[in-house]
């Protein structure tokens, strides 16, 4: 099976403006979370979707939001960048239920806010 | 809510040695899993190990494997005959399960070091 895909791989904004990314899951898995990392926070969790629900979210600011689509790919969104949002954005898909709960990271997107 | 520790925040030793990289967590539930996931350079998150709570026996994955001490509430993991290749930052996480909802707390991470 093809591991979960994240795409743009990185990106470089200023600050004010939006981005979308974007993250494909493992066939079959239905759930989706999302996660920052920086040096200083270090791993954060962001949200959880699960068949194009919000099961669970994370302490950010509503500048962050997410979706998940039927085919249960997902997309999150961060309006008006701020500097501090500079950060690798994880994505993982999951089972549910099935006493194998596990998640699989995909590559990351590095985003860079100037 | 939960919280996972790892004290130590690097580790360096040399290759074919075995290495042990400790990981505590705080929680009041009864129900949960626990992680090692490694992270090289390349950034990709790639996970090493798995435990569930109500399992005692140690999860073991080649030359990984791990303690768990569900009382004392840690859960360490062994690096045996280590490689170049497993230099990296190895992230301990914890899984609860909670109505379904999946989510991930990890801890700062241990950056090891293999050397020639």
């Amino acid at each position: 099976k093809a591991g979960v895909t994240q795409t743009p791989r990185y990106l470089i904004k200023t600050r004010g403006q939006q981005v979308t990314l974007s993250c494909s899951p493992i066939s079959g898995h239905r759930s989706v979370s999302w996660y920052q990392q920086t040096p200083g926070q270090g791993l954060q969790f962001l949200f959880e979707y699960f068949s194009e629900t919000q099961r669970n979210k994370g302490n950010f600011p509503g500048r962050f939001s997410g979706r998940q689509f039927s085919n249960s790919r997902s997309e999150m969104n961060v309006s008006t960048l701020e500097l501090g949002d500079s950060a690798l954005y994880l994505c993982a898909s999951g089972v549910y239920w099935t006493g194998e709960e596990t998640q699989y990271f995909g590559p990351g997107t590095r985003l860079l806010v100037l | 809510a939960q919280t996972v520790t790892q004290s130590q925040p690097e580790m360096s030793v040399q290759e074919a040695e075995t290495v042990t990289l400790s990981c505590t967590y705080d929680t009041s539930e009864n129900n949960y899993y626990l992680f090692w996931y490694k992270q090289p350079p390349s950034r990709q998150m790639i996970l090493v190990i798995r435990q569930e709570a109500y399992k005692q026996q140690n999860a073991t994955e080649n030359r990984f494997s791990v303690n768990f001490q569900k009382a004392a509430k840690s859960f360490s993991l062994k690096i045996s005959d280590s490689q170049l290749g497993d230099t990296a930052m190895y992230f301990c996480a914890f899984m609860l399960i909670s109505q379904g909802a999946q989510k991930l707390v990890f801890g700062q991470g241990t950056r090891l070091t293999i050397n020639p």
